[in-house]
């Protein structure tokens, strides 16, 4: 069974940093491309980051650029988003996804989230 | 970068059909495949539509996906509406750098 299960989300203030994880489980790690989105409360879902299997390729939204760091560490099975000069407007669940084999391919699995606040 | 508009909600009796529109505003819809979203009231989001039509494992039949080329857009068809299909619905597509998402539609289950 495939599980995301992500973590260190909290309240952070404005100007701050923070770093997420998330553990993934039941399939072949490094063979997956993988997401991180977003959801500002009441608002619509948006598209943070995403890395190659090998963490060659990255991308990120445009609000993030020079900010966010995605990673992975697939010995441990491991993804990240690194998020520093946090801003207000980043206060967000923050959901880890696990995406196919090529650029482009569907998040079919999806984790719980991890609330980030970023408020003084 | 392009935008993925959707109508901002629909409301159907349970037993009918619901199509919700996702219309592409620039760049050719059948070009990058489309995904559909679903979010249940306090949950995550879950995949019900992937690759313009396929269907995960576990996602009923009722649900279907189309492209049409002729209005730039994708749909999503869900048939025999039941009350646990009431949720916020998602496309989401992408192009050479960068993945979006729709602006979601509230279903509604009278």
């Amino acid at each position: 069974e495939v599980q995301l299960v992500e973590s260190g989300g909290g309240l952070v203030q404005p100007g701050g940093s923070l770093r997420l994880s998330c553990a993934a489980s039941g399939f072949t790690f490094s063979s997956y491309w993988m997401s991180w989105v977003r959801q500002a409360p009441g608002k619509g879902l948006e598209w943070v980051a995403n890395i190659k299997q090998e963490g060659s390729e990255k991308y990120y939204v445009d609000s993030v650029k020079g900010r966010f760091t995605v990673s992975r560490d697939n010995a441990k099975n491991s993804l990240f988003l690194q998020m520093n000069s946090l801003r207000a407007e980043d206060t967000a669940v923050y959901y880890c996804a696990r995406g196919g084999d090529y650029y482009g391919s569907a998040n079919v699995y999806w984790g719980q989230g991890t609330l980030v606040t970023v408020s003084s | 970068n392009f935008m993925l508009t959707q109508p901002h909600s629909v409301s159907e009796s349970p037993g009918k059909t619901v199509t919700i529109s996702c219309t592409r505003s620039s760049g050719s819809i059948a070009s990058n495949f489309v995904q559909w979203v679903q979010q249940r009231p306090g949950g995550a989001p879950t995949t019900v539509i992937y690759e313009d039509n396929q269907r995960p494992s576990g996602v009923p039949d009722r649900f279907s996906g189309s492209i049409d080329s002729s209005s730039n857009s994708a749909s999503l068809t869900i048939s025999g509406l039941k009350t646990e299909d009431e949720a916020d619905y998602y496309c989401q597509s992408y192009d050479s750098s960068n993945y979006v998402f729709g602006t979601g539609t509230k279903v509604t289950v009278l």
